[in-house]
């Protein structure tokens, strides 16, 4: 099976910065990879599909890129309301997600 | 405005069978998508159960086949899910979502708020 790993675990940053979170998988799955934002208590937001596609109503300060196994969320100018955990999703191979990355003021 | 909400019981005792609905407004189910159930235990990844398209069979992740079952009733414009056998390693906040699977998507666009079951005795 695709087994998901991100880095880091938590990021600490401040609204304004540039924050970058990193999945990678442990074979290739082309660019079919998404991104979600979780708040505590409410289920997942989708952010990105198809590795760099935002989803439609998602601020353009997200961003995502990468392809193969190596993936990357940016985040350009941090929100108050973006301090949450994200996790990203392969669906080359049924769908697995990620552990998480909490971002943390 | 789609809208996803599960419904069932919150506590299942182990060995018995897991059963929970999930009602769909604002979408025809019968129109199309994949409809699906994903779980998140306590302070862990999400991970996906199964799920089924209105006119084609349902699909299980691997670990769970032997015990899961998803079917849809469109007259009602819900899915549903049974776990049968649980343990305390079921316990999970379960979550349903529309996933999207056409042009090199995968993803899931709308979610429920999320039902949390606890197994216990």
């Amino acid at each position: 099976d695709i087994q998901m790993t991100q880095s880091p675990s938590t990021l600490s940053a401040s609204v304004g910065d540039r924050v970058t979170i990193t999945c990678r998988a442990n074979q290739s799955i082309s660019s079919w990879l998404a991104w979600y934002q979780q708040k505590p208590g409410k289920a997942p937001k989708l952010l990105i599909y198809r590795a760099s596609s935002l989803e439609n109503g998602v601020p353009s300060r997200f961003s995502g890129s990468g392809s193969g196994t190596e993936f990357t969320l940016t985040i350009s100018g941090l929100q108050l309301d973006d301090f949450a955990t994200y996790y990203c999703q392969q669906y080359n191979n049924y769908f697995t997600f990620g552990q998480g990355t909490k971002l943390e003021i | 405005q789609v809208q996803l909400q599960e419904s069932g019981p919150g506590l299942v005792r182990p060995s018995e069978t897991l059963s929970l609905t999930c009602d769909v407004t604002g979408y025809s189910i019968s129109s199309g998508y994949y409809w699906d159930w994903i779980r998140q235990p306590p302070g862990e990844r999400l991970e996906w159960i199964g799920g089924i398209h209105p006119v084609g069979s349902a699909y299980y992740n691997p670990s769970l086949t032997s015990r899961v079952s998803i079917s849809v009733d469109t007259s009602k414009n819900q899915f549903s899910l049974e776990l049968s056998s649980v343990t305390a390693a079921d316990t999970a906040v379960y979550y349903c979502a529309r996933k999207v699977a056409v042009s090199g998507r995968g993803d899931f666009d709308y979610w429920g708020r999320g039902i949390l079951v606890t197994v216990s005795s």
